[in-house]
């Protein structure tokens, strides 16, 4: 089934714990994304890639960071996550630029 | 920076009535348009797109939506509002040139409430 998958779906951790977020599409889709909703302020996009080692700034980049070694995955890593980033994040792949984005099914993270 | 402005954070319309939910961007360079749709505790699922071509586009579930370039503006419609309409929608930009080629800019989203 092709899909994006995100892990772990809900995540609860205290400020500066270093954390991860995985992301993984099985389409072989070349864009992929990651993106925070927030009540009101609409998803906003924090990084995004168009290939492998292609990496660029959404709106919201600051206190994250990606990589892309691989097609499939597209990890999100807070290194010193704060409060305000408690949110809701979701990673989403397109064929290209274009195409349909397809989104994985949420990340709920809180920051104590 | 591309910005997307959702006229109407909260819309609400009778089952059966005409559901309009408005869309305006700031790009000069004619963008990929996109209108999402977000169930309670889902993810975004796509309605319709434009990207080239025919200035009405239509969607899934009886949605369509209209470029207008002189009015910068991508608005959602459908004739006849369902009930199972009822969700939050994003209008969302993505630049096909410039300097930002490849970012995604959504709007802040409306709800849709349909009555019986």
């Amino acid at each position: 089934e092709a899909q994006v998958t995100q892990n772990p779906r809900y995540l609860i951790t205290v400020t500066g714990k270093k954390l991860t977020v995985t992301c993984s599409q099985n389409m072989n889709h070349e864009y992929m994304s990651w993106y925070r909703q927030d009540p009101g302020l609409g998803l906003r996009q924090i990084y995004y890639s168009m290939n492998v080692e292609v990496t660029d700034k959404g709106d919201v980049p600051e206190g994250y960071k990606v990589s892309r070694k691989e097609k499939r995955n597209f990890p999100l890593i807070l290194e010193s996550p704060s409060p305000n980033q408690t949110s809701l994040y979701f990673c989403a792949s397109s064929l290209s630029l274009g195409n349909e984005q397809f989104f994985g099914p949420g990340t709920r993270l809180t920051v104590l | 920076a591309q910005s997307v402005t959702q006229l109407g954070s909260h819309v609400s319309v009778s089952e059966g009535a005409l559901v309009l939910l408005r869309c305006n961007y700031s790009s000069s360079v004619p963008p990929y348009l996109f209108w999402y749709v977000q169930y309670p505790n889902q993810g975004l699922q796509l309605l319709l797109k434009y990207t080239t071509g025919a200035t009405l586009v239509k969607g899934i579930n009886g949605f369509e939506a209209e470029f207008k370039k002189s009015e910068t503006s991508f608005h959602l419609t459908k004739p006849s509002a369902h009930m199972s309409d009822a969700a939050e929608y994003f209008c969302a930009v993505r630049d096909a040139g410039g300097t930002s080629y490849g970012k995604l800019t959504f709007g802040q989203g409306t709800i849709l409430t349909v009555h019986p």
